[in-house]
């Protein structure tokens, strides 16, 4: 494998259900993130890990929430979502948090839930 | 002040044309600017990117175009392919990226 890799690549979940999406980087970075991506609207950066600590949390519901283990994996756990968070999920890595590093995308997980 | 409008939404352009894709920002302690091209299936990749000490960078038929005083940026895509039909975001940055919400490109054979 090479690159950034997510899975699953379709997830359909109740309101009830949890589940959780997985990323892995093969780059040998420090950071990951977690983006939203929703029709016609601009990317919206979830969450930020530098060296498998959060650094950004740009006011996520805690229905989502992001575990790093280690600095080649990210995961983020859902739980009793909403309708309206329906989306196609993005995981991202780059050298480190820095704004201007060139961030690495996998292909995102399109999450519908019902 | 923490956004960046992009436009048009949508973009048809006839093959061999220039596409031309325009984005306005607020802040000016943004200090780097990239475009990011993303195909369908696929998460966006990092296609050119400028910083606000000059005012245009060219990239085999890719253009950033940088208006420091208007505050504005722009990508341009000479002789258009068909290849060259996917969604383009630009960003602008300080300390984190602000996205703009993306252009589709048609690249009319």
């Amino acid at each position: 494998e090479t690159g950034v890799t997510q899975t699953p690549r379709h997830l359909v979940m109740g309101m009830t259900n949890k589940k959780s999406l997985k990323c892995e980087q093969h780059l040998g970075h420090n950071a990951m993130y977690w983006y939203k991506q929703s029709a016609k609207k601009p990317l919206e950066l979830m969450f930020v890990y530098s060296l498998e600590e959060r650094v950004e949390n740009n006011s996520v519901p805690s229905r989502f929430s992001p575990e790093c283990p280690n600095s080649s994996h990210l995961f983020l756990h859902l739980h009793t979502l909403q309708p309206e968070d329906s989306a196609l999920y993005l995981c991202a890595s780059s050298q480190d948090s820095a704004a201007y590093n060139e961030q690495f995308f996998g292909p995102g997980t399109r999450l519908t839930v019902l | 002040q923490q956004q960046v409008k992009q436009s048009p939404q949508s973009l048809i352009v006839q093959k061999g044309g220039i596409s031309i894709i325009n984005c306005a920002y607020e802040n000016t302690a943004f200090d780097y600017f990239p475009w990011y091209q993303q195909f369908p299936g696929k998460g966006p990749a990092l296609l050119i990117a400028i910083r606000p000490d000059v005012s245009e960078k060219k990239e085999g038929r890719f253009t950033i175009s940088f208006n420091k005083s208007a505050k504005q940026f722009s990508l341009h895509i000479m002789d258009s392919q068909p290849g060259d039909s996917a969604t383009y975001f630009c960003a602008a940055s300080n300390y984190q990226l602000i996205w703009g919400a993306g252009t589709k490109l048609i690249i009319k054979p």
